[in-house]
């Protein structure tokens, strides 16, 4: 099960600035860096941060991601309509040995 | 252009077993790590299992230990997962994914997935 909680929705409107939260423990987000990734409707994820806050060649600017303690955020400003998707944070987790996704955060354009 | 993509799924009976695979093209495989990770209908993302490049490093999720074997062969850049025992709740899709050559091959970032080959288990 899933050790990396985030809130089941968010929402704005086009051009609005919107925030997910993903906490985690001292073994998961407070030990490693933070992914983050945007799944579109019957798509396959794709990434959009690394290493807390790194974004691969590609992603827009408009996302951002950060991470303090054992809980991390990622920020999407200037919404748009494509952004809606499910989103969701993840880290290795030392207790577990194993990688863990957060519980994912559905955002809405409104 | 990097590219993995699964096959092997199908509708199986509870308790049987099933293989997947994973075919890598555009990369180095053998010098790559790769990833496993599920996906049940209307669920969220679960992690499955990792292996190392050179196949001496394998970790699982709890879910899975002891039923799930993860492998690959470099001499034909596939990579595999031996699923036994299944159950109702391994129904899912099933994606491969490649990590980002950036980051920790375990622990970091997933910049490459497949389309998914989906699994269904039931009587």
């Amino acid at each position: 099960q899933s050790v990396l909680t985030q809130p089941p929705s968010a929402s704005g409107t086009p051009g609005q600035r919107v925030t997910i939260s993903c906490s985690g423990s001292s073994s998961s987000i407070g030990g490693n860096t933070v992914i983050w990734y945007q799944q579109l409707p019957g798509t396959a994820p794709k990434l959009l941060i690394y290493k807390n806050n790194q974004r691969p060649s590609g992603v827009p600017d408009r996302f951002s991601g950060s991470k303090s303690g054992t809980s991390a955020s990622l920020a999407i400003s200037g919404l748009q309509s494509e952004d809606e998707a499910d989103y969701y944070c993840a880290a290795w987790d030392d207790s577990l040995n194993g990688y863990v996704f957060g519980t994912g955060t559905e955002v809405t354009v409104l | 252009q990097v590219q993995v993509v699964e096959s092997g799924g199908g509708v199986v009976q509870p308790g049987r077993s099933l293989r997947l695979s994973c075919a890598a093209s555009g990369f180095t495989f053998s010098s790559s790590g790769i990833h496993w990770v599920r996906q049940a209908p209307d669920k969220g993302l679960e992690w499955v299992a990792v292996i190392s490049h050179d196949g001496n490093s394998k970790y699982y999720a709890d879910s899975v230990k002891g039923r799930f074997t993860i492998s690959r062969d470099n001499s034909r850049n596939t990579l595999y997962l031996q699923m036994n025992t299944l159950r109702a709740e391994d129904t899912a899709v099933y994606y491969c994914a490649h990590p980002s050559p950036d980051d920790d091959y375990a622990r970091g970032g997933l910049d490459v997935w497949g389309p998914g080959t989906k699994v269904t288990v039931s009587s």
